[in-house]
């Protein structure tokens, strides 16, 4: 079963717009991490956030903005007042502490942010 | 800043030929990870290594095999490339095996196999 669920393969917004990409994890441990990664069309995966499962407080950084939900296992990825430099795969991942330093990715999801 | 380097970004290989993909990271760091990226599938993990001449199994290690001889060098090795091994190569590394450890990844090394 996936652990990582990013149903949203693509998706496409006009400059200016606010776009939230999805996350939903599976996991049956207390402990563990997530995080998001930006892939730009140079292929570098780009560490953007990580947060742990015992704090749930909303992040923000710039026009980036993270809502982590236990409840609902989800942890969105929000971008307010897009930009055509936002275009990229975005990748959420889970590492748990029972299997220790694996990570596990989801299918990403492709944002194209059209001018 | 973590930097991690790989050999090459793009390659052309043949199949039935060994290919050596490389991985230097510069940060000192005990980790570190191979991953194939394909379309759909999102990254899956290869081989990974927390020490010298350390390595465990990842999800789809069938067809590959890795060294680490170096803390900061790590090989993935495809002993007969075949085309279905044709696909985005990624390294990464983290400061210690733990489950909490940022992974940095490298730019990675798009393999074509004829």
């Amino acid at each position: 079963a996936q652990k990582v669920t990013q149903a949203q393969t693509e998706i496409s917004v006009v400059e200016k717009e606010d776009v939230t990409l999805d996350c939903v994890y599976e996991t049956r441990d207390t402990t563990y991490y997530l995080f998001w990664y930006k892939q730009p069309p140079s292929g570098e995966l780009v560490f953007l956030i990580r947060r742990n499962s015992f704090d749930e407080q909303n992040e923000i950084s710039g026009r980036y903005s993270w809502n982590f939900q236990k409840s609902t296992s989800s942890f969105n990825f929000t971008i307010t007042a897009s930009q055509v430099v936002d275009s990229a795969v975005y990748f959420c991942a889970l590492s748990e502490a029972v299997t220790g330093n694996q990570f596990y990715f989801g299918t990403g999801t492709s944002l194209t942010v059209i001018p | 800043d973590v930097k991690v380097t790989q050999s090459s970004r793009y390659l052309v290989k043949r199949t039935g030929e060994k290919v050596f993909l490389e991985c230097v990271q510069d940060m000192d760091h005990e980790n570190m990870f191979w991953y194939r990226q394909d379309p759909g599938l999102g990254l899956r993990l290869i081989y990974f290594s927390y020490d010298v001449k350390m390595k465990e199994k990842g999800d789809i290690p069938e067809g590959y095999s890795v060294s680490r001889e170096k803390k900061e060098r790590f090989s993935l090795i495809l002993e007969s490339a075949s085309t279905n091994q044709t696909s985005m190569y990624l390294c990464a590394s983290s400061l210690v095996p733990q489950y909490q450890e940022t992974q940095y990844f490298g730019p990675g090394t798009r393999l074509l196999v004829l």
